[in-house]
């Protein structure tokens, strides 16, 4: 039953490639976030959506796209991947757009190797 | 802008030591802090978090205390476990829609 799940879990593939990741929360929260993290552990916010309304695009090459067909999903679709895409990348969901008392629920990651 | 300091890592452990990560933070208003962890292969979960100045928030052995006066949250535990190998992250929310995070402490402890 898990809350925030994230498919694929691992997912290599080789420079040049399209690839998507999936995210879907059965918590019935209306924010939804991607974040990457780097080989040092090192979490940076990349998109956020609420009710499937784009509210963060941080500087992220427009080779990342989101898309949310619906409040429970949130997809990242990936163009012409590099080398330095390879990263651990987390979906997370909130109740709402206030994260002071809203606390985060994270899936487990999708792991992305770009050889 | 906002940010989070936390202590380099790793830190390494023997059980029932005593712990603490130290983490400061510089935010312009009155933010809300978390300590998040993250166990191998897994993602982040909430362990504890404090919405205002002198709070203390408790999870699991672990606490931590909202200092304005230090713009501190430094997590704590009186004696850890094996099972308490982890990343540790702290957080805070200025009441934007994203989570800032600090770059992670890995904690190792062994038996």
């Amino acid at each position: 039953d898990t809350a925030v799940s994230q498919t694929p879990k691992y997912l290599v593939t080789q420079m040049g490639n399209d690839k998507s990741i999936k995210c879907e929360q059965n918590l019935g929260h209306d924010t939804m976030y991607w974040y990457k993290q780097d080989s040092k552990k090192f979490l940076k916010i990349m998109f956020s959506y609420n009710n499937k309304e784009l509210i963060i695009n941080e500087t992220v090459p427009n080779r990342f796209s989101p898309k949310s067909p619906d409040k429970a999903h949130l997809n990242l679709h990936i163009n012409s991947l590099e080398l330095g895409d390879s990263a651990v990348y987390f979906c997370a969901s909130s109740p709402g757009g206030e994260t002071r008392v809203s606390p985060l629920h994270f899936g487990n990651g999708t792991r992305l190797t770009v050889t | 802008g906002d940010s989070v300091t936390q202590m380099e890592g790793p830190v390494t452990l023997s059980e029932e030591a005593f712990l603490t990560i130290n983490c400061t933070y510089t935010a312009t208003g009155y933010p809300s802090l978390f300590w998040y962890v993250q166990y191998p292969g897994e993602g982040l979960q909430l362990l504890l978090k404090a919405t205002k100045a002198d709070d203390k928030g408790s999870n699991k052995g672990f606490e931590a205390t909202y200092r304005k006066e230090t713009t501190s949250f430094h997590l704590e535990k009186g004696s850890v476990q094996v099972s308490d190998s982890a990343v540790y992250f702290c957080a805070l929310s200025d009441g934007g829609t994203a989570l800032i995070f600090g770059k992670g402490t890995t904690l190792s402890v062994s038996s």
